[in-house]
């Protein structure tokens, strides 16, 4: 199965701040790559595909980026309603496999 | 607007059985695969099974093959997750989930359904 390890845990940023989070693939995904943001007490939504493309009604403060088997999710200019965990998914071999998630919290 | 909203979950013993369901609305679901994703109590995200537009092809990880089943009804426009010989371990929200229109990522989650086993 393909690991995928998410970092950091937990990270903690001001609004208007900029955050990145990694996800290192255990081997090659090409560009199989998703990123979901969950909210609070809700489900997840998602935010990229394919590595780098934004999902429908995403804010453009969102992106993805790809360096080998590391991708990369950057906020850019936090926001209040950023709050909560995300999550890198596998899309390139059975079993898709999430990372462990990044929790994200405003000061 | 779509919409998914799973149902039938609840408390159940070890060994038994649940089947879970989700009414699809607001999409043409026969033209799209469908999947389940799961998430333990304060854990993370579980892929658990996919199935082609016409059921013809499913898809489990290890963790469930052999004791889930999943299935549509595409004239019904729902999804269904029969789960057998359940473990404690398969207590999480059960989210019914929609694959974008190249089958590869989920693009739409429902509100999911909380399943517990035990005793």
């Amino acid at each position: 199965d393909i690991q995928m390890t998410q970092s950091p845990a937990s990270l903690s940023a001001s609004p208007e701040e900029i955050v990145t989070i990694t996800c290192q693939a255990s081997q090659d995904i090409g560009n199989w790559l998703a990123w979901y943001q969950q909210k609070p007490g809700k489900s997840p939504q998602l935010l990229i595909y394919s590595a780098t493309s934004l999902a429908d009604g995403i804010p453009s403060r969102f992106s993805g980026s790809r360096s080998g088997t590391q991708y990369s999710l950057k906020i850019s200019r936090l926001q209040v309603e950023d709050t909560g965990i995300y999550y890198c998914l596998q899309r390139y071999s059975n079993p898709w496999t999430f990372g462990g998630g990044t929790k994200l919290e405003l000061k | 607007e779509v919409q998914l909203v799973e149902s039938g979950g609840g408390l159940v013993q070890p060994g038994r059985s649940l089947k879970l369901s989700c009414a699809a609305s607001g999409f043409t679901f026969s033209n799209y695969y469908m999947a389940w994703v799961r998430q333990a109590p304060k854990k993370g995200l579980e892929w658990v099974a996919t199935i082609s537009t016409s059921g013809s092809r499913t898809y489990y990880p290890d963790s469930v093959k052999g004791r889930f089943t999943i299935s549509r009804d595409n004239a019904k426009s729902s999804l269904y997750l029969q789960m057998n010989s359940l473990k404690s371990e398969d207590t999480a929200t059960y989210y019914c989930a929609r694959h974008d229109a190249g089958a590869r990522y989920f693009d739409y989650w429902g509100q999911g359904v909380m399943v517990t086993v035990s005793s």
